[in-house]
Parts: structure tokens; C-alpha cells; sequence
């Protein structure tokens, strides 16, 4: 069965510096990771996506993402934290199982916290 | 201009009520799906349609029913509505790549 984890319930960093959101993924074969936000009483808003090529994904509002096959790890990442970046995060992997249904299995999230 | 919407964005209904909640996405996509979003936040699929035919349906209690008349509509209706049901539900469609998603309707049984 793929799944997804985030192991970070809560992510806090200054405006302006460096963030990580870790996810680590579980497939069988290739997988199609994606990264969404979600603000406070909004829906979710796609970030960015891996399907193939470039192990360095750029996605809207400066997120990029780093898939690593080996540490089987897709985690997100901006070079300045902004206050307004502040939401929850999720990461995602889509199920490309026998019925390949593009279903979306979701990491459990992690709230972003960018204090000024 | 909205991709995919949903209505309404908030329902209040007592236990045991039954109701609706509609979806219809203006993308062309073949797929729809509903997601639920509990108190913790977990985002867990419910069901999903591909051009009318129900594809997915996740284990989901048969008080719960979707309804795909074409395939840019997925409503879904909930009969005997319990405590349990409240919860957030988002709608999404999707073609090939990403799923985009609707607002959610916020769902309080009380």
C-alpha cells in the first residue's frame, strides 16, 4: 500500500530565513508526489508536483521541493520564510495502483509558522 | 471563473437530517472526487467518479450516497446525519496530473 508521512506536526521559523516540511513517501514503483496548502477556512491550493525528470521541483510562491529516491523523501523547501506563508502543508502521493483511480493518499499535514 | 465549486461553503443541520451538498467543475476533467477532512485535519477520500461511473468508494457508511448526473457534477448526499459526519468535505477533479480542489463545505451536525 503507498502512503505518505510528515513527521512534523509543526514547523516554526523566522521571516526571512530557510524552511523545510519534510515528507518521506512509501510506493511500489514510480512515484507522482505533490505538495498542496491549505490556508485557514480555505481549500487546498496545489503547490507543485513530481512526476518525472528534475529531481528539483519549482512550484508557485518561491516552493520548490527535492525528490530523493534513495532516502525515498520529498521534502519542501523555500530559501525565505514570508509571514504569509503560514498554513498547513500537505504532502501527497497519487495511487498509480492496478486501478490507477489518480486518488490522492495524504500526509497527515504541518502547520507552518513564520513569526516576523 | 471558479474551477471547481461547491455549495454551500457551510451547512448547520440537526441529527438525523438528511442533505446535500453539490459540486461541478468547469475543467473538462473526467474524474471527481469527494475528500474528508476530519477534526485533526486528515484528508481521506471517499469517493470518486470517472465520466458517471463510480470508481472509489472507500468504505464509506452507505448513509452516504453520490450522485454523478455528467461529469463535471458530483453531489453527495448524506441520509440520518450523526454527530460523527461533521467534518470539512472538498470536492476536486482532476485529468491526468494534479487534483484541484473546491473550498470545502464545512459540515456541523449538531
Amino acid at each position: 500500500a503507498q502512503s505518505v508521512a510528515q513527521p512534523e506536526d509543526q514547523v516554526n521559523v523566522a521571516e526571512g530565513n530557510p524552511l523545510t516540511v519534510k515528507c518521506t513517501y512509501s510506493v511500489s514503483g514510480n512515484p507522482y508526489l505533490f505538495w498542496y496548502v491549505q490556508y485557514p477556512n480555505r481549500g487546498l491550493q496545489f503547490l507543485l508536483k513530481y512526476i518525472t525528470g528534475d529531481n528539483l521541483v519549482k512550484g508557485s510562491y518561491g516552493f520548490e521541493a527535492e525528490f530523493n529516491k534513495s532516502q525515498t523523501s520529498f521534502h519542501l523547501k523555500k530559501p525565505s520564510a514570508l509571514v504569509s506563508d503560514s498554513a498547513l502543508y500537505f504532502c501527497a502521493v497519487r495511487d498509480i495502483g492496478s486501478s490507477n483511480t489518480g486518488k490522492l493518499i495524504f500526509g497527515q499535514g504541518t502547520t507552518l509558522q513564520v513569526k516576523p | 471563473d471558479t474551477a471547481v465549486s461547491q455549495t454551500p461553503k457551510y451547512l448547520v443541520t440537526q441529527m438525523g437530517n438528511d442533505k446535500s451538498i453539490k459540486c461541478e467543475q468547469n475543467l473538462g476533467h473526467d474524474t471527481m472526487y469527494w475528500y474528508k477532512q476530519d477534526s485533526k485535519k486528515f484528508l481521506k477520500i471517499m469517493f470518486s467518479y470517472n465520466n458517471k461511473e463510480l470508481i472509489i468508494n472507500e468504505t464509506v457508511p452507505n448513509r452516504f450516497s453520490p450522485k454523478s448526473p455528467d461529469k463535471a457534477h458530483l453531489n453527495l448526499h448524506i441520509n440520518s446525519l450523526e454527530l460523527g459526519d461533521s467534518a470539512v468535505y472538498f470536492c476536486a477533479s482532476s485529468q491526468e496530473g494534479a487534483g484541484t480542489f473546491g473550498s470545502g463545505t464545512r459540515l456541523t451536525v449538531v
